[in-house]
């Protein structure tokens, strides 16, 4: 089983909407967690970490459920320039160090 | 905003040959990643150190793939010989480990090395 799973989609909504993804992970004893943003042919760069009570940073909203096991990742009002790769990025801190575990991505692409 | 350096952004090389990468992490992160990114799917960690010590490579093919970190800074892969199936995008990471500060560990990545073998 893969650490972390991510639909890949792709989504493809039009401008102004809502759409959420979501991400799985299979240690239960994972700590952090984070959403990064990739787009075409570009190196991943932190969109926002995950916080336990959940957190948004203007129109992205990130949730926790411990649980279940999964993280959420909700942007509302899309824009043309939220076209990218949506990473779920799981953070066990395990004993050997400092590691991290990516999904595959989810695409999405926002249409004029 | 500090960086992390990688070279060269692209390479282009014929099967067999030796190809190597170079990277630079920001100042004062311990940890450094190097990944695999195939189009369409998620970097793949091929080896991590910790200063200058492989912390996890086991995802790193030994019979053509070396990492080395000698002074715990920079960092260099190699490929050799290169084979068509490595083409892809290489990317590197680094981070400070900051025990028990949870979702402050953040990666950081440089802009990769794009790889196409012919």
């Amino acid at each position: 089983r893969k650490e972390v799973e991510q639909d890949p989609g792709p989504f493809n909504v039009p401008e102004g909407a809502t759409v959420a993804f979501n991400c799985t992970y299979s240690n239960s004893a994972s700590q952090s967690f984070f959403w990064y943003r990739q787009d075409c042919r570009k190196e991943p760069k932190l969109l926002m970490s995950v916080y336990s009570s959940g957190n948004e940073d203007g129109r992205f909203t990130a949730q926790l459920n411990r649980a279940s096991q999964y993280i959420s990742l909700l942007i509302r009002d899309s824009k043309l320039s939220d076209s990218a790769t949506y990473l779920c990025v799981v953070n066990p801190i395990r004993g050997t160090g400092n590691q991290f575990y990516f999904g595959t991505g989810t695409s999405l692409t926002v249409i004029p | 905003e500090a960086e992390v350096a990688q070279s060269p952004r692209y390479k282009i090389t014929e099967k067999s040959q030796a190809v190597a990468f170079w990277c630079d992490p920001i100042s004062g992160h311990a940890t450094l990643y190097w990944y695999r990114q195939i189009l369409g799917q998620g970097p793949e960690l091929l080896v991590q150190f910790q200063d200058e010590s492989v912390v996890d490579d086991s995802q790193l093919p030994k019979d053509r793939f070396s990492a080395e970190r000698l002074k715990g800074v920079d960092s260099t892969l190699k490929i050799q010989p290169a084979e068509l199936g490595d083409s892809a995008m290489y990317l590197c990471a680094s981070s400070a480990y900051l025990q028990g500060m949870g979702s402050k560990n953040i990666q950081y990545f440089g802009a990769g090395t794009r790889l196409s073998v012919l």
